[in-house]
């Protein structure tokens, strides 16, 4: 079965600061691995994805990941943060049946 | 382009009552489509999904149940509502496989009093 792990439930972090966001995903092949974004109160946006090629892969708003098979870690990260950035984030594995499992979560809090 | 829509967007209802909510999507057919639940702290859990009209498979156990009634349409649905379905409702659509991912729709906050 897939599983998805993030293990840091919140994280502030300072405006301008990089940041790094933890996934590590449990799947018996290749995954495909996405990163999504919540604003409260809403859907979740498609921030990135990888599921074969260059496993740095780039996304909106300034994000990017990169996909480890060794760690089984699909880490996002970003060079600086903008307050618009707080949010939470989601971690999604998924295979052959398109069914994607999500992580629990990271609320990004960013200090002024 | 291809748009989901689901309402309502917020909803109180008092236990026992009937739940309906619904889900469309417009710009694509034979859509996958599914419901999930977020409760706080705990993520998304993927409640059911649909390949196909009247084709639903349900992930847990639960007093929901979901229905495809045409290509695009997504219903979710309750007979006696429990306080503990009280939560944040999200649909979303995917094509066949998934390298697009998925598409969410706005979600439906329901609390039940």
């Amino acid at each position: 079965a897939q599983s998805v792990t993030q293990p840091d439930i919140h994280i502030t972090v300072s405006e301008g600061a990089s940041l790094e966001l933890r996934c590590n995903y449990s799947y018996g092949a290749t995954p495909y691995l996405f990163w999504y974004v919540q604003s409260p109160g809403q859907g979740l946006q498609l921030l990135l994805k990888y599921f074969s090629g260059d496993t740095l892969v780039q996304g909106i708003k300034g994000f990017e990941a990169e996909f480890k098979r060794s760690q089984s870690s699909f880490n996002l990260r970003k060079p600086s943060v903008h307050w618009s950035d707080a949010a939470e984030y989601f971690c999604a594995v998924g295979g052959t049946a398109s069914k994607l499992t999500f992580g629990t979560g990271t609320r990004l809090q960013v200090t002024l | 382009s291809q748009t989901i829509h689901q309402w309502p967007a917020t909803l109180v209802q008092p236990v026992g009552s009937p739940l309906s909510l619904e889900c469309t999507v417009e710009g694509t057919s034979n859509p996958n489509l599914y419901w999930y639940r977020q409760a706080a702290g705990r993520g998304l859990q993927l409640l059911f999904y649909s390949v196909g009209i009247g084709q639903i498979s349900s992930e847990v156990p639960q007093n929901l149940s979901a229905s495809r009634p045409q290509d695009r349409q997504f219903i979710l649905s309750s007979k006696k509502l429990l306080l503990s379905d009280s939560g944040f409702y999200l649909c979303a659509w995917s094509r066949e496989g998934l390298s697009y991912g998925y598409t969410f729709g706005s979600g439906t906050r329901l609390t039940v009093v």
